[in-house]
């Protein structure tokens, strides 16, 4: 079961600030973020787990709320480099190892 | 290091053909599966392996075979090519439990005419 992300799509001026949405109803044991550039493959951006801990991306923060299965990824002071389309993958409780994804977010930093 | 190599970049297919995506990976990565990818759909779960032997469904699995008999090999064979079947095919993997995320391979975008 794909998790939903919102929106769909956002646009920002270079310095805006945006927020990604991700959400699952199923209880999770990870939460995952990739960016993907057009034309090529996604790459990690950061991984969120059930109790806390968290390793990503420096200029990249995001959450994961393990009560409402919600996880958002916080872009500060975009950059032109980060436009893209992101994605969240969600892992059930139970260590799987079964990583789903949502349909994506496609951002666009204008100058 | 090479990371994830699929082969080939580019094929395509008539209705009916079968034919085996490659996924290699050189960083002793535990967990690896396999991913497509369709506009408006994001990446959808095909089958994937939790180590050499194991092998697992995932979302969209039918029309598609897998195994894993070496840690580093990772090939998904399409049985009988549909149209339906035409998309960006991605492979990734992942070392352990824990802090990792998946390294993905540059992807093979496969037409079945």
């Amino acid at each position: 079961q794909q998790p939903v992300q919102s929106p769909q799509a956002v646009i920002l001026r270079e310095g805006e600030d945006a927020v990604i949405n991700c959400s699952s109803s199923k209880a999770l044991y990870s939460v995952h973020w990739y960016r993907q550039k057009h034309g090529e493959a996604p790459v990690f951006l950061m991984i969120l787990l059930k109790g806390g801990e968290q390793k990503g991306h420096e200029k990249i923060s995001a959450s994961f709320n393990e009560k409402k299965q919600q996880s958002s990824l916080y872009l500060t002071a975009s950059q032109l480099s980060y436009s893209g389309t992101y994605f969240c993958g969600t892992e059930p409780q139970g260590g799987s190892e079964k990583l789903v994804f949502g349909k994506g977010t496609k951002l666009t930093v204008n100058p | 290091n090479a990371g994830v190599t699929q082969t080939p970049k580019f094929q395509v297919l008539k209705t009916g053909q079968s034919m085996t995506l490659q996924c290699a990976q050189d960083m002793n990565h535990e967990y690896m599966s396999w991913y497509r990818q369709d506009p408006g759909m994001g990446l959808r779960l095909i089958h994937y392996s939790v180590g050499a032997g194991i092998t697992d469904q995932g979302e969209v699995p039918n029309g598609y075979n897998v195994s894993r008999s070496t840690t580093e090999d990772f090939p998904l064979r399409l049985l009988s090519a549909a149209p339906s079947q035409t998309s960006v095919y991605f492979c990734a993997s992942k070392t352990g439990t824990g802090l990792y995320g998946y390294t993905f391979g540059s992807g093979t975008r496969l037409t079945v005419v």
